[in-house]
């Protein structure tokens, strides 16, 4: 089954807002990753937040994990027309790790320019 | 670096016959995985590697082989295709186990007839 849950599946925004997209998960995890898919091609990763940190920021990223609440939420400031992707988290579980990666659905984002 | 190769990008079978897809990448990394995604789904892993002559069963294995005789290499091998393989399949490598990203390659389009 799904380790973890992305929400909402869709979200359309207008281009210069916010986005933020959030994934739970079920299990204690190692790291929690992002990653990027643009329609009919591989993911993409965009950062990495290990189980001991909070808040990682990257660029217009920022990555909150809560370990307590099994959750994490990822904000993309000032969206740009070339932000339009699905985007997935992806958990590395206590004794694997990037072998072993555990996806959830995804949250399609739609910018509309 | 060429990072993660995926051949064939599109391929059709008929049900029942066999094929190989293949993935390899040119970056030393020790850790493969081959992903099968489908709409809806996320990404879902067949079976991954943690080092040349070491496989592994991931969630969904069933119908599908893998064998990895050099850390260059790691391919997939549909036994007998059948309709409910029909899928996007993605190849990934990663340097380490839990400090950073999973590289992917560009995906092979499957369609089983």
């Amino acid at each position: 089954s799904q380790q973890g849950e992305e929400d909402p599946q869709a979200l359309s925004i207008q281009e210069g807002e916010n986005a933020t997209m959030n994934c739970s998960y079920k299990t204690s995890i190692n790291n929690l990753q992002w990653y990027r898919q643009n329609s009919g091609r591989g993911l993409v990763h965009l950062i990495l937040i290990r189980s001991n940190e909070r808040e990682k920021h990257s660029g217009r990223l920022r990555v909150t994990l809560d370990t307590s609440k099994k959750s994490s939420s990822l904000l993309i400031t000032a969206s740009r027309a070339a932000d339009t992707a699905s985007y997935f988290c992806a958990t590395g579980q206590s004794n694997f790790g990037n072998e072993k990666l555990t996806f959830g659905t995804g949250t399609r984002l739609t910018i509309i320019p | 670096n060429a990072g993660v190769t995926q051949t064939p990008k599109f391929q059709v079978l008929k049900t029942g016959q066999s094929m190989t897809l293949q993935c390899a990448q040119d970056m030393n990394h020790e850790y493969m995985s081959w992903y099968r995604q489908d709409p809806g789904m996320g990404l879902r892993l067949i079976h991954y590697s943690v080092g040349a002559g070491i496989t592994d069963q991931g969630e969904v294995p069933n119908g599908y082989n893998v064998s990895r005789s050099t850390t260059e290499d790691f391919p997939l091998r549909l036994l007998s295709a059948a309709p409910s393989q029909t899928s996007v399949y993605f190849c990934a490598s990663s340097l380490d186990r839990q400090n950073t990203e999973a590289f992917f390659g560009q995906g092979t389009r499957l369609t089983v007839v």
